[in-house]
């Protein structure tokens, strides 16, 4: 396993501002994920954040909207940007320690509500 | 496309009163099935990881069962500490499959 540690836990933003969510690793992991998790729904993967180039975005998840960083094998940030109440969620770091058992870990998340 | 559904949405047990959640999967290829536990406020806790039909794996109250199409976990004797939300995801066997979740089940555990 590994632990996943995520700032901010949560925080209130305003229509318009950018905030940016921070995931630091115990161990250097070769995977890391970022879901979203709507109120009362399951979670969405939004891109996969790849060490020394572009993050793999989802259908319906731009660069734009959803900048992501990797800058080594331990961390990782997600950007939101210019941000709308529809953005009100939480944000999940993951990881995966091992490409043969598939296993996901997750950060505590980050739970943005946006005024 | 991938899909995964759970069934109940909700379950509202007595302690100690036994019963079983169920998800129901369609994947190209499984290369696995995960169950997650979620507490309100925090990120999933992994639990399970299932590879074939017929395999179970056991954990304290818990048990999960894998068939061609749904995977059950069973919670025996239950406690109000096992409340929260159980989510479960597939992953395709073909590189860069991704998770595909759940929208879980919201078990309550009564005193």
């Amino acid at each position: 396993s590994a632990v996943i540690s995520q700032k901010p836990s949560r925080d209130i933003c305003q229509r318009g501002t950018s905030l940016t969510i921070q995931c630091q690793v115990d161990s250097q992991v070769t995977m890391m994920f970022w879901y979203r998790q709507q109120p009362g729904q399951s979670l969405t993967l939004i891109a996969t954040a790849n060490q020394g180039s572009e993050a793999t975005y989802e259908s319906g998840f731009v660069i734009d909207k959803f900048p992501i960083s990797r800058p080594n094998l331990t961390f990782s940030t997600l950007t939101v940007s210019n941000m709308s109440p529809e953005d009100s969620s939480i944000y999940l770091c993951s990881v995966g320690t091992s490409v043969n058992t598939g296993e996901l870990f997750f950060g505590e998340g980050s739970r943005l509500t946006v005024l | 496309e991938d899909q995964v559904t759970q069934s109940p949405e909700a379950l509202r047990l007595q302690e100690g009163e036994s019963s079983s959640l169920n998800c129901s999967y369609t994947v190209s290829g499984l290369r696995g099935l995960f169950w997650y536990r979620q507490d309100p406020g925090k990120g999933p806790e992994f639990l399970f990881t299932l590879y074939s039909a017929g395999e179970e794996k056991e954990k304290e109250r818990l048990k999960a069962t894998l068939t061609k199409k749904e995977s059950f976990l069973h919670i025996t004797a239950p406690k109000p500490e096992d409340s929260a939300t159980y989510l479960c995801a597939v992953q395709g066997r073909f590189y860069g499959q991704n998770f595909v979740f759940g929208p879980g089940t919201r078990l309550s555990v009564l005193p």
